[in-house]
């Protein structure tokens, strides 16, 4: 099993650009989740998908959408980017919602916005 | 809200020194804790986690947690630093039913030879 899986690994984009970061999983996971990474902050919840067919809003999900595709894939897109959205971007998924279970993260998007 | 606190962003022990990291969380109501790992350049990986039973957790690489309630601490520690242990840790809570965890800052693991 590859786990989650995330693409591209590194993307530079100009302010106003648009872009789609990819994640999957092949763990049959029902729960997945896009956080950011900043410096000092730790890590920060955007949107999660609690099941497939359904997203919500997490703690910062300004200037993001996504899309659960199916079981295996759940989308972040940024539409107009900001350099304030410059940061490393982690997938995961969970078993299930509860909360008790282990999340298992991808390795990363580092994103860099001029 | 609940919140997360990781007592210092930068810890530096030499090898074979105690390892403890700290954490605290703000919750009425115990949560289930976990603590995470990052190597450079790379995903995060669970170490471990307390959800019920046992207030001494044991995890990978030696490493173990402390849930003690009447402090809203989960520290973690380890008898004997590695020069391999050098990282990024994570404590994290989760207490809703989506799943959805909250993560302290961080703190930096620096192991000196």
């Amino acid at each position: 099993n590859a786990g989650v899986t995330q693409t591209p690994k590194f993307q530079v984009l100009k302010t106003g650009q648009s872009m789609t970061l990819q994640c999957a999983q092949d763990m049959n996971h029902n729960s997945m989740y896009w956080y950011r990474q900043d410096p000092g902050m730790g890590l920060r919840l955007i949107y999660y998908s609690a099941s497939e067919g359904t997203t919500d809003k997490g703690e910062v999900p300004n200037g993001y959408n996504v899309s659960r595709l199916n079981k295996r894939e759940f989308s972040l897109r940024l539409e107009s980017a900001a350099p304030s959205q410059t940061s490393v971007y982690f997938c995961a998924s969970n078993p299930d919602r509860g909360s008790y279970n282990e999340q298992f993260f991808g390795p990363g998007t580092r994103l860099t916005v001029l | 809200a609940q919140s997360v606190t990781q007592l210092g962003s930068h810890v530096s022990v030499s090898e074979g020194a105690l390892v403890l990291l700290r954490c605290n969380y703000s919750s009425s109501v115990p949560p289930y804790l976990f603590w995470y790992v990052q190597y450079p350049n790379q995903g995060l990986q669970l170490l471990l986690k307390y959800t019920t039973g046992a207030t001494l957790v044991k995890g990978i690489n030696g490493f173990e947690a402390e849930f003690k309630k009447s402090e809203t601490s989960f520290h973690l520690t380890k008898p004997s630093a590695h020069m391999s242990d050098a990282a990024e840790y994570f404590c994290a809570v989760s207490r809703d039913n989506t799943g959805k965890l909250i993560f302290g800052q961080g703190t930096t693991l620096q192991v000196k030879p």
